[in-house]
């Protein structure tokens, strides 16, 4: 069964910097079935990217996607304030699966 | 305009089981490629996917919950309904469904989430 490892666990930034979140999986993932998603305190998550690199529907360009096979990246790319929340990265193709999420704190 | 509203029990006793509701709006269950699943979520923890079920009535289930999880659909009601056995206080966690579409299993558009909670 495949395991999605996000790392880090937690990012300390400020406003305006650029934000690098990892997640990565113990066996291929299959034609980039990889999404992420976006989730704020006492919030259903929204889903930021699929396909590995497709930004969904009304999602800021500041958001992309990026990788293959085991390792892939959401990079943020000047942070705003809306942006602080926990991002989590998903596995839709032979398994579904959520990794541990990540939590880009202000610093 | 697609929502998804989910219902159910607040407070379960350990053993019973759990009948939860997602009653959508804004697409139908019958359009090729469109899916909805459960999610949940105990406090302070990541999401953990339980089920999926397409309007071709395939299912996917969790296998380490696939012995304790039901997902069914309605299409003229608008409603999934997913049931969980043997309730342990493990479970207490916000419980969410949503939507998918095209056939594949990421999801575009959630319920705001119910809170279940196990306990004697």
């Amino acid at each position: 069964e495949i395991v999605l490892t996000q790392s880090p666990g937690t990012l300390s930034l400020s406003p305006g910097e650029r934000a690098t979140l990892s997640c990565r999986a113990s066996q291929s993932v299959s034609s980039s079935y990889l999404a992420w998603y976006q989730q704020k305190p006492g919030q259903a998550p929204r889903l930021l990217i699929y396909g590995a690199s497709s930004r969904a529907t009304g999602i800021p360009d500041r958001f992309s996607g990026s990788g293959s096979g085991t390792d892939f990246t959401l990079t943020i790319s000047r942070l705003e304030p809306e942006d602080f929340a926990v991002y989590y990265c998903q596995q839709y193709g032979s398994s579904l699966l959520f990794g541990g999420g990540t939590k880009v704190e202000i610093k | 305009q697609i929502t998804l509203k989910e219902s159910g029990p607040t407070l379960v006793k350990p053993t019973q089981t759990l009948t939860l509701t997602c009653t959508f709006s804004g697409f139908s269950l019958s359009t090729s490629g469109v899916g909805v699943g459960w999610i949940r979520q105990p406090p302070g923890k990541a999401l953990e996917w339980l089920a999926l079920i397409y309007w071709n009535d395939d299912k996917r289930y969790s296998p380490s919950l696939k012995s304790r999880l039901t997902i069914t659909k309605d299409t003229s009601k608008n409603q999934v309904v997913l049931t969980m056995t043997n309730m342990d206080p493990v479970d207490t966690a916000t419980y969410y469904c949503a939507h998918s579409d095209s056939g594949w299993a990421y999801f575009d558009y959630w319920g705001q989430g119910t809170l279940v909670t196990v306990s004697s």
